[in-house]
């Protein structure tokens, strides 16, 4: 139990061009889903929270208006990067939590590597 | 003062040994642990979780919490080279805006030797 899958696993793009990921909780009904991002031999950064049919609400430092969130049922939310720029290449991971409580654990899908020309 | 640190390492041991990890953070209410095994390339995968004082079994796996000294540990029992990985402790921070958030330390990367 407790899948998370993210689609797709891996993305070329040029710079300029808009990117979409998608995670999906495949056997459980994610209230939250996390965004995080993670440049080589660093830890997770978390990048936003999002709760289903919520507005995402993004850290400190991360551009809202480039990493766009959408959570808009309890097993898919997709992330944007608008314009992307080579300096948003990156490995992005999302998670989901099924419960609401900061207790109950967070379950990773396998990541997307961004890289952007 | 980092809000989750952690040994960077690398810390090597041979095979069939015991890997001890160590985690402290600085936010004296946290509730919640969790250690997390990431391979190279590779997203995080949980190991365990931990949310009261004294020691969790798992396997080979061994987690310990001490809430008073703030510090969290995973000890490894017959480590094998397959548990060559970077470890990542994760706290959940009480506190304000941070409520419900995974903070994670910097990982520790083990390499266990035949």
């Amino acid at each position: 139990g407790a899948v998370v899958s993210q689609h797709p696993s891996w993305v070329i793009c040029k710079s300029g061009t808009s990117v979409k990921i998608e995670c999906r909780s495949l056997d459980f009904q994610a209230t939250t889903m996390f965004w995080y991002r993670q440049f080589p031999k660093q830890s997770l950064m978390l990048m936003a929270t999002s709760n289903e049919g919520s507005k995402a609400t993004y850290e400190q430092g991360v551009e809202k208006d480039k990493f766009l969130i959408n959570h808009a049922s309890l097993t898919l939310s997709t992330l944007t990067v608008t314009s992307a720029h080579p300096e948003d290449s990156s490995f992005y991971i999302c998670s989901a939590r099924a419960g609401t409580s900061g207790a109950d654990t967070q379950y990773f899908g396998p990541g997307t590597r961004l890289t952007v020309l | 003062q980092k809000e989750v640190e952690q040994n960077s390492g690398p810390l090597s041991v041979p095979e069939g040994a015991i890997a001890s990890l160590n985690c402290t953070y600085s936010d004296r209410v946290s509730q919640s642990f969790f250690w997390y095994r990431q391979y190279s390339g590779k997203s995080p995968e949980l190991i365990m979780s931990i949310y009261s004082n004294g020691d969790k079994e798992d396997g080979r796996f061994t987690a310990q919490l001490n809430k008073a000294s703030q510090y969290v540990s995973l000890l490894i029992r017959d480590s094998q080279p397959s548990d060559s990985a970077t470890y990542l402790c994760a706290v959940n921070m009480a506190g304000g805006t941070s409520y419900g958030k995974l903070t994670f330390g910097q990982g520790t990367i083990l390499t266990v030797h035949p």
